[in-house]
């Protein structure tokens, strides 16, 4: 069974639409992420979370928020979506930061805004 | 701010070649090292990391040292496999916190 898991894994909107994406994780960490990956681009990070009563912004937050509704669960929303969001979208987790902050990956959902 | 670099890409190879993958990063202090692979249709893994200077991490073949005096952390196969075809990311992390900065990626193509 996957330890991070994203749902859906494909979704195809129209602009102006709002769009949930979720993430789930069986792992036990407390800190949970969301990435966008475009061609050229690499990963840029959108928001995180070190537990459940903590939320930040990350390198472009615009346009989205995130709801962490338990220590597993960590969703990503676009409230009005637009076309330039249009990407794969990643969460990831990780634990303890003693570890050296690696990170688990999710598989990824394909976001389409038409 | 802190950044890394990849080499573009597409790489391509034949079957058995040597491979390397060059990044160099822009940091303060001493943060740690990582390359991220990712096959496709999947998310990234781990797949070596390097928390000091001079370590040498290693896994499935693949070796990367981390240089503080040029700044880099290259990424190398001595002979690479079809399977080896990927995304591969270089990021960092810094010290004092628990972010990972990516790189944009170098795709690697393998033929027999």
């Amino acid at each position: 069974d996957a330890d991070v898991t994203q749902t859906p894994r494909n979704r195809i909107t129209k602009t102006g639409k709002r769009i949930m994406l979720e993430c789930s994780q069986t792992k036990g960490h407390d800190r949970m992420y969301w990435y966008r990956q475009d061609p050229g681009l690499g990963l840029r990070l959108i928001y995180y979370s070190f537990d459940v009563k903590d939320i930040n912004k990350g390198e472009i937050s615009d346009g989205y928020s995130v709801s962490r509704q338990a220590q597993a669960k960590f969703s990503l929303s676009l409230e009005s979506a637009i076309p330039n969001q249009t990407a794969l979208y990643f969460c990831a987790t990780s634990g303890d930061q003693a570890l050296n902050n690696e990170q688990f990956f999710g598989p990824g959902t394909r976001l389409t805004v038409l | 701010g802190d950044s890394v670099t990849q080499m573009e890409g597409p790489v391509t190879l034949s079957e058995e070649a040597f491979l390397t993958i060059n990044c160099t990063y822009t940091a303060t202090g001493y943060p740690s090292l990582f390359w991220y692979v990712q096959y496709p249709g999947e998310g990234l893994q781990l797949l070596l990391k390097a928390t000091k200077a001079d370590d040498k991490g290693s896994n499935k073949g693949f070796e990367a040292t981390y240089r503080k005096e040029t700044t880099s952390f290259h990424l190398e196969k001595g002979s690479v496999q079809v399977s080896d075809s990927a995304v591969y990311f270089c990021a960092l992390s810094p010290r004092t916190g628990d972010k990972l900065i990516f790189g944009t990626g170098t795709r690697l193509q393998v033929f027999p």
